[in-house]
C-alpha cells in the first residue's frame, strides 16, 4: 500500500508559469515532509522541507505548503525554468517515533517545462 | 568531489550470482542509508547504519541481501544468488546526526544492478 501517493506521473508547465506538484499521504504519523528532485543517470537532491507544526515553507522559488487535515501537500515553483525539468519526489518521514523506516517516498511526478 | 560515492555505477550479472556495491558517505556523515529504486518507483528504504550498528533492516532486505559497515565508514551491500526480481538501481545517502530521517539525506548516483 502506497503511503505516500503523487497522482500525476508526470506535469507539463510553460516556462515562467507556475508549476504544482501535489502529494498525498495516508500514514498520520508522518510529521516530516520533504521534496527531492532527480535529474536522469543522477541521485535525488534534497529541494525543500517542512515540518507537521508549520502549514507554509518558502525557499526561493520554491513553496510547499502542507494541509494536515486534508493530508496532503504541495509544491509551487515560481517562475518555472528550463532546469526545474526533472523528477519530483515527495517523501514523509515519521520523526518522533523514530523514522524506524526510513524516508518513504512517493512514486515521483516528471515535471516537464516548455520553452 | 566530496559527495556520496557509490561503485560500480552499472553491473550486469547472470542470474545466482553474487553481487557486491560499495558506497563511500560524505566523510562526516555517521549515518548511512540504503535505499532501492525500480523503474516508476519511487525510492524504497532498505537498510541504514549510524556509525558501524545496523539499526534499522525494512522488510524488502530479504535473508539474501546482507549490508555492512565496518568501520563506520565505507559500506558494502551484497546479493547473494541474485534473482531477476533484483534489477533495480540501488542507491546509498548519508547525513548527519539530528538529520537523516527529519532532514536532507546526501544521495549517491547509485549503482544500477540488470540481472540476465
Amino acid at each position: 500500500d502506497q503511503q505516500v501517493k503523487q497522482n500525476s506521473p508526470s506535469l507539463s508547465v510553460q516556462e515562467g508559469r507556475i508549476s504544482i506538484l501535489n502529494c498525498d499521504y495516508t500514514n498520520s504519523m508522518f510529521d516530516y515532509f520533504l521534496w527531492y528532485k532527480k535529474y536522469p543517470a543522477e541521485g535525488p537532491t534534497f529541494l525543500i522541507s517542512i515540518s507537521s507544526i508549520k502549514d507554509k515553507n518558502e525557499d526561493g522559488r520554491f513553496t510547499v505548503f502542507l494541509n494536515k487535515s486534508a493530508k496532503h501537500l504541495s509544491l509551487h515553483i515560481v517562475p518555472s525554468q528550463p532546469g526545474d525539468s526533472a523528477v519530483y519526489f515527495c517523501a514523509a518521514s515519521d520523526v518522533s517515533g523514530g523514522g524506524a523506516d526510513g524516508l518513504t517516498f512517493g512514486k515521483g511526478t516528471h515535471l516537464i517545462i516548455q520553452p | 568531489d566530496t559527495g556520496v560515492s557509490q561503485d560500480p555505477r552499472h553491473k550486469i550479472t547472470k542470474r545466482g550470482q553474487n553481487v557486491t556495491f560499495r558506497c563511500d558517505p560524505i566523510s562526516e556523515h555517521n549515518r548511512l542509508y540504503w535505499y532501492r529504486q525500480t523503474l516508476g518507483q519511487g525510492p524504497e528504504f532498505l537498510t541504514y547504519f549510524q556509525n558501524e550498528a545496523q539499526l534499522e533492516k525494512s522488510r524488502l532486505l530479504s535473508d539474501r541481501f546482507s549490508a555492512e559497515r565496518p568501520k563506520g565508514s565505507f559500506s558494502t551491500l551484497e546479493i547473494q544468488r541474485t534473482e531477476q526480481g533484483d534489477s533495480a538501481m540501488y542507491l546509498c545517502a548519508s547525513s548527519l546526526p539530528g538529520q537523516g530521517y527529519a532532514g536532507e539525506l546526501f544521495f549517491g548516483e547509485g549503482s544500477r544492478l540488470t540481472v540476465l
